[in-house]
This record gives structure tokens, C-alpha cells and sequence, in this order.
């Protein structure tokens, strides 16, 4: 079966420091990619897409990420977190086109300490 | 570790009837869970949150009478596609939070629904 997996539970970094966060998918074949955050108390919020086209993706609050399809990941990137960048990080892929499904990684919860 | 149980994974219905999503924490209390569904190429939506015992509260453009939830107890909530169109066919997902261990405990997501309506 398809699956997500991020690589890290709880991630706890200074302001400042660098960010990346890991997520790899099994699925070989199209694939949509997404991250999302959840702030504390607020609903989910889309952060970055991949659909096609350039692998590397840049998105709000700048966040980037990078698609590499021989590696079947999709890691999150950040070159320096604020303490506002507290919140949980899901990376989350779509495949199976027009009658495909949504699975989700268990989410990585990041910490940054001012 | 927790776990949400989404069922059917699919479904497939005749233009015209309802058809019932269930939502389920199995080993947690959710007073709170979501509904979002996912349309290709496009990004996950927010549909409504499910709150226990009360009102869901929906979304601006989400359509109450359409999708009906029910979240009757602390670990269940459904979603209700009534009188479903082919437009309604989409991927329906669920989540919910392990409150009972601290507002800060990790979002789980049930492993979706695809509805299709012909």
C-alpha cells in the first residue's frame, strides 16, 4: 500500500537555525505534493504544491521544497526558522489522477525556541 | 498509537441518494473532528469542523442541508452526502486530535473516501 513517511516526530530548533524536514512517498507512479502547517488553534494551511514543472518549489512565509523522483521525496526546507514558525508540518501526497487519494504523513511537530 | 478509522474507503452511488461517511477515533476522545475534501490538482478545503454534542460549523460556501455531519458521541462523527450529484464525487478525509492528552497532541487523518457519483 501507498504510503507517507516523515522522518521526524518533533523537531526543536533555535531561531535562526536551518530548517529541513523529511518526507518520502512509495508510490512510483504521478504524484501530487503537498505540505501543509497547523498553527496552534488554527486549521490546517496549505504551504507549497508540486504538481509538474520545476522540482523545486517555493512557498509561503519562505518555505521551499524540493521533489526528487528518484529519491521519492519531498523535503521541506527553511534557511532560518522564526519563533512564529512553531507549528505542525504535514506533508501529504495525491496520486491516482482524476479517482485518486489523499494520504497523509503523521506530521511533524516543530518547536522554535526563541 | 492513535488511529482514525474512515469508512467506506469508496464508494460509489447513483446521482440522487445519500451516502454516509463515518469518521472514527479508535482509541482517543475527539470533541472535535474535521471534514476536507480534495479535488485533483487542487489543494485540500476545509469543509467543517464536527464538534461533539453541538452544531457543526461549516465553511463559507459549504452547503449545511448537503453535507450533513453528525458527531453523536466522543468518538464518532459522519459526514452525509445527501441527494449526491457527479460533482460531489471527490476524496473526502477526516482528522481528528487526541485531546484528552493535551491540546498540543499530534492531528491524525483517516485514510480518506473516494465518492463517486454517476
Amino acid at each position: 500500500a501507498q504510503s507517507v513517511s516523515q522522518h521526524n516526530h518533533h523537531v526543536i530548533l533555535s531561531e535562526a537555525a536551518s530548517l529541513e524536514l523529511g518526507c518520502n512517498y512509495s508510490y512510483g507512479g504521478t504524484v501530487n505534493l503537498f505540505w501543509y502547517v497547523q498553527y496552534p488553534g488554527q486549521h490546517l494551511q496549505l504551504l507549497l504544491k508540486y504538481f509538474s514543472g520545476d522540482p523545486l518549489v517555493k512557498g509561503i512565509k519562505g518555505f521551499e521544497a524540493e521533489f526528487i523522483k528518484s529519491k521519492f521525496s519531498f523535503n521541506l526546507r527553511k534557511p532560518s526558522v522564526q519563533w512564529s514558525d512553531t507549528a505542525e508540518y504535514f506533508c501529504a501526497v495525491y496520486y491516482g489522477g482524476s479517482q485518486g487519494n489523499l494520504i497523509f504523513g503523521k506530521g511533524t511537530k516543530l518547536s522554535v525556541k526563541p | 498509537g492513535a488511529v482514525v478509522s474512515q469508512h467506506p474507503s469508496w464508494v460509489i452511488c447513483k446521482s440522487g441518494t445519500s451516502v454516509k461517511i463515518e469518521c472514527r477515533s479508535l482509541d482517543f476522545q475527539a470533541t472535535t473532528m474535521f471534514w476536507y475534501r480534495q479535488f485533483p490538482k487542487q489543494s485540500l478545503m476545509l469543509m467543517a469542523t464536527s464538534n461533539e454534542g453541538s452544531k457543526a460549523t461549516y465553511e463559507q460556501g459549504v452547503e449545511k442541508d448537503k453535507f450533513l455531519i453528525n458527531h453523536a458521541s466522543l468518538t464518532l462523527s459522519t459526514l452525509t452526502v445527501t441527494s449526491a450529484h457527479p460533482e460531489d464525487s471527490s476524496f473526502y478525509i477526516c482528522s481528528a486530535r487526541d485531546e484528552g492528552r493535551s491540546y498540543n497532541s499530534p492531528l491524525h487523518f483517516g485514510n480518506g473516501t473516494r465518492l463517486t457519483v454517476t
